[in-house]
Order: C-alpha cells, then structure tokens, then sequence
C-alpha cells in the first residue's frame, strides 16, 4: 500500500540554524498538509499546500517557515532560525483529489533545538 | 469544522469489543466523520470514514446515529497492538475555500488489558 514517506526520522540542530524537513507525499496526491506536535499535547495543522501554493496556514505558520515542493515529487518544510520551541514531532500528510478522501501520514521527523 | 467530544480514556479487555463514542452535536449535512488513531509517537493512522451510513473495513465499524449527532467506532476483536489514542474528527469536503485540512482534539486514549 502506497505511503507517506518522511526524511530524516530524527534531526537535531542548534538554535538559529537553518533546518529543511523532507516528505515524499503519495503519487497521485494533490492536496499536501504539515502538521507538528509538542511532546505531550495535540496535533497542530501548519499549513496546507495545493496547486503549488499555500492554501491555508495556522498562526504557527509565520514567516520563519516556507514550504516548498520543489520537483513535483517532494514536499518539504523549512524552519529558517530554529528555536527551542520548534523542538516536536513534525508530520507531513497528503490527500487524494476526491473531496471526502482523508489525509494519509507520514511517521514524522523528531526534531530537537538544542 | 464542527466540535467532537469524546471521552478522555477508556479500558478493553483483549479479544472483547472496543466501542469508542464520539459527541458531534453541531454536525453539518456535508460533515463527514473520519477517526485516526496514534499509537505511541508515530504519526496519525487513518481508521475509517462516513457521512450517514455505517461503514465497515478490514480495520473497524463506524456506527453513525441517524440524526448523525453521534457515532461510535467499533475494533472488533481489540488486540494489545490496538492501544493508542483514538481521533474522532468532523470535516467538510475539501473543495472551494476547504483544503480538507483536519483538526485534531485530545482523543480517547484506549487501552487494551491482557
């Protein structure tokens, strides 16, 4: 069965660098999210991506983040100056083009600020 | 989207039934309810999905109420393996101005017992 795949599983980096978070979304998928999640709270939606545009962000998603799908296969997240807080679970998802089709998600990137 | 209420945990015998209920009172006709489950810190697994009528996969049951206010999903035979945290979400179809984006509550954590 097709799936959402995530790279790095784990990644850790010092404060204020620089750090991309790669996703490879299902083929036929038209519809991509990034989601995260703190170390014991909630999932929290990011930001929604379709036809090669930002289709909704949350407050989260300010301007130290982008998102880019950059050759028609890979969906990546990029945080420009990490902080400690940007330390969670990052989960990429995707979604076939029917309107009631649900997200299918990655395993996620662990990522660590230090 | 409209708002879930579920319980904050729940206990299951292994080989027994597990039925998970999920309150949405302020449905909308082109809600669908979809459910997902975590197990530990892996990303969210898509369980099953309806809009009125019950539905059945190799997975589980959704048991919709006719006023669709209601609904419970249902792990037939639970195993050790099924403890996670259980999503029961609501959301309209993606299309127009719904990038089909999911909003993620605390959830049941269910936990099945030897």
């Amino acid at each position: 069965e097709p799936e959402v795949t995530q790279t790095p599983s784990h990644q850790v980096t010092q404060m204020g660098q620089e750090v991309i978070l790669r996703c490879v979304p299902i083929s036929n998928h038209l519809y991509f999210y990034w989601y995260r999640q703190i170390l014991g709270q909630k999932v929290e939606f990011l930001v929604s991506f379709y036809n090669n545009e930002i289709s909704e962000k949350s407050e989260i998603f300010d301007d130290q983040f982008s998102v880019e799908r950059p050759d028609g296969s890979n969906f990546t997240l990029k945080i420009r100056s990490t902080k400690l807080e940007d330390s969670a679970m990052y989960f990429c998802a995707s979604k076939a083009p029917t309107g009631n089709s649900p997200l299918h998600f990655g395993n996620g990137t662990r990522l660590t600020v230090t | 989207d409209a708002k879930t209420t579920q319980p904050p945990s729940m206990d299951c015998a292994e080989g027994r039934a597990a039925n998970l209920p999920c309150n949405h009172s302020t449905i909308s006709g082109n809600e669908y309810v979809y459910w997902y489950r975590q197990i530990h810190s892996q990303g969210p697994q898509y369980i099953i999905h309806g809009l009125k009528n019950n539905e059945t996969n190799e997975m589980a049951s959704l048991i919709i109420t006719e006023d669709r206010k209601s609904s419970t999903l249902i792990l037939p035979h639970a195993t050790l393996r099924d403890t996670a945290v259980y999503y029961c979400i609501v959301r309209v179809n993606a299309g127009g101005t719904s990038y089909g984006k999911l909003t993620f509550g605390q959830g049941t954590i269910l936990t099945v017992h030897p």
